[in-house]
């Protein structure tokens, strides 16, 4: 079965709401990273989080290892936000990143 | 903001021919990834690179791309002969330590194979 993942695989928003993404994973993790995707496709690296808790402006990444589940939440919105987020772990057994299915977001004006 | 360079941005080639895209890491940067994406978003790992060393790359690649990463060079990805099930989002990342660190991704090459 998948080892990475996501939820929702969509969500719409009205500019101001708050989102939270999920992420599971049923491997034991090394590292955890999370990736925002512009449409058009370049990938721009969120967090490096292989645990605890991480904030940039108005982002915030939780991972809790043993409970095998990274979040990300976005707060307040904006339509620039949209696009698509990642999570890619690496578990103890391999040097590579597994990436989950991606939620894409949508907020709206 | 990532400085991974690749191109050229967009690739559309026939079955049977050779599709070849370059990516420049990050100065500095020693370990380099390259990735599928479809359109499924489902990323596929490909091969990785730490200088001009393969690490790792799966079966597919052995037996079909032939990848480089030559100092003072791009790197480099190229399919032999290209098939339908080949068109795709190609993105090449960087990083200083592999993925025990952040990653940084160039903009990715999309090939269309017709």
């Amino acid at each position: 079965g998948q080892q990475v993942q996501q939820s929702p695989a969509s969500l719409v928003l009205q500019e101001g709401e708050n989102a939270e993404l999920q992420c599971n994973f049923s491997t034991s993790l090394n590292s955890m990273q999370w990736f925002y995707q512009r449409p058009g496709g370049s990938l721009v690296s969120l967090f490096y989080n292989p645990s605890g808790t991480k904030h940039s402006g108005r982002l915030t990444s939780t991972t809790v290892i043993k409970e095998r589940r990274s979040s990300l939440h976005i707060s307040s919105s904006q339509t620039t936000d949209s696009g698509t987020y990642l999570c890619a772990l690496v578990n103890n057994a391999g040097a590579k990143l597994t990436f989950g299915g991606g939620t894409r977001l949508t907020v709206r004006p | 903001n990532s400085k991974v360079i690749q191109t050229p941005r967009y690739l559309v080639k026939g079955q049977g021919q050779k599709a070849k895209m370059r990516c420049i890491p990050e100065k500095g940067h020693p370990v380099v990834f390259w990735y599928q994406q479809n359109k499924n978003n489902e990323f596929k790992f490909l091969i990785n690179f730490q200088n001009q060393e393969v690490l790792q790359q799966i079966d597919m690649t052995e037996k079909r791309f032939s990848a480089e990463c030559p100092s003072n060079s791009p790197c480099s990805l190229e399919i032999q002969s290209s098939e339908a099930g080949d068109s795709a989002l190609y993105l090449c990342a960087s990083s200083l330590w592999g993925v025990a660190e952040t990653l940084y991704f160039g903009s990715g090459t999309r090939l269309t194979v017709l």
